[in-house]
């Protein structure tokens, strides 16, 4: 599996931006970068994910390099809720891949929203 | 209205009881996921179903089993807990279709955790 690097932990104030940098130098042409975040004693909830091309949703926005081997995950006005531990994810998008479309977690970056 | 339901959230089991933990969800995915998260760790999948078909992942102990009877329900067995496998279990589900590019999300249960006493 393609590998991801994110930073340890991250720190932001609340309302305003925070962008999560993730590296993932090893992508293939197939793989979609998705974003997960996981609360304190939750299972891990969808953020978002992309292909090639920018994305925006209610949640969230990817940006995607040009070479696609490095994302932001950017959080437009943080709020305390989205104190969480933010996963970047490759996930084989092969149709005809054995991977069954599986997620591999690595260690994520834990965000910590103050006041 | 959750769609992954696993149940129960909190289970104590004593060592070497077998135990099961269970999981449904209302989203009619063909794909379930079982991951098992330590303390302070990532997610590590153990082993997941495409419709009927079962795929264990290599690292996986024989000591967890599992069984998804329809597409609603899966469950994981624990033949003899030990002490280590004291953990949040999640189960998660996906829709795939062989041959389409599989551009869809996970969706996760709240997880089950599981103290071994």
């Amino acid at each position: 599996d393609a590998k991801t690097t994110q930073p340890n932990s991250m720190e932001s104030n609340e309302e305003e931006p925070v962008h999560l940098p993730c590296n993932h130098s090893t992508i293939s042409g197939t793989d979609y970068i998705h974003w997960y975040r996981q609360l304190p004693s939750q299972g891990p909830e969808y953020v978002i994910h992309g292909l090639t091309s920018n994305v925006n949703n209610r949640m969230a926005s990817l940006a995607i390099a040009e070479d696609r081997k490095s994302s932001t995950l950017i959080l437009h006005r943080a709020t305390l809720r989205d104190a969480a531990v933010y996963y970047c994810i490759l996930r084989d998008g092969n149709a005809g891949g054995t991977s069954y479309g599986k997620l591999t977690f690595g260690q994520g970056t834990i965000l910590t929203v103050h006041p | 209205d959750a769609m992954v339901i696993q149940n129960p959230r909190y289970q104590v089991t004593q060592f070497g009881k077998p135990v099961t933990l269970s999981c449904s969800q209302t989203l009619n995915h063909n794909v379930m996921y079982w991951y098992q998260q330590k303390s302070s760790q990532a997610p590590k999948l153990l082993f997941h179903y495409y419709d009927k078909d079962f795929n264990n992942e290599a690292d996986t102990p024989d000591n967890f089993q599992s069984r998804r009877p329809n597409t609603s329900f899966c469950f994981l067995d624990i033949r003899s807990p030990g002490l280590g496998d004291a953990a949040m279990y999640l189960c998660a589900t996906m829709i795939m279709r062989r041959g389409r590019p599989m551009n869809t999300e996970a969706f996760f249960g709240q997880g089950t955790r599981l103290t071994v006493v």
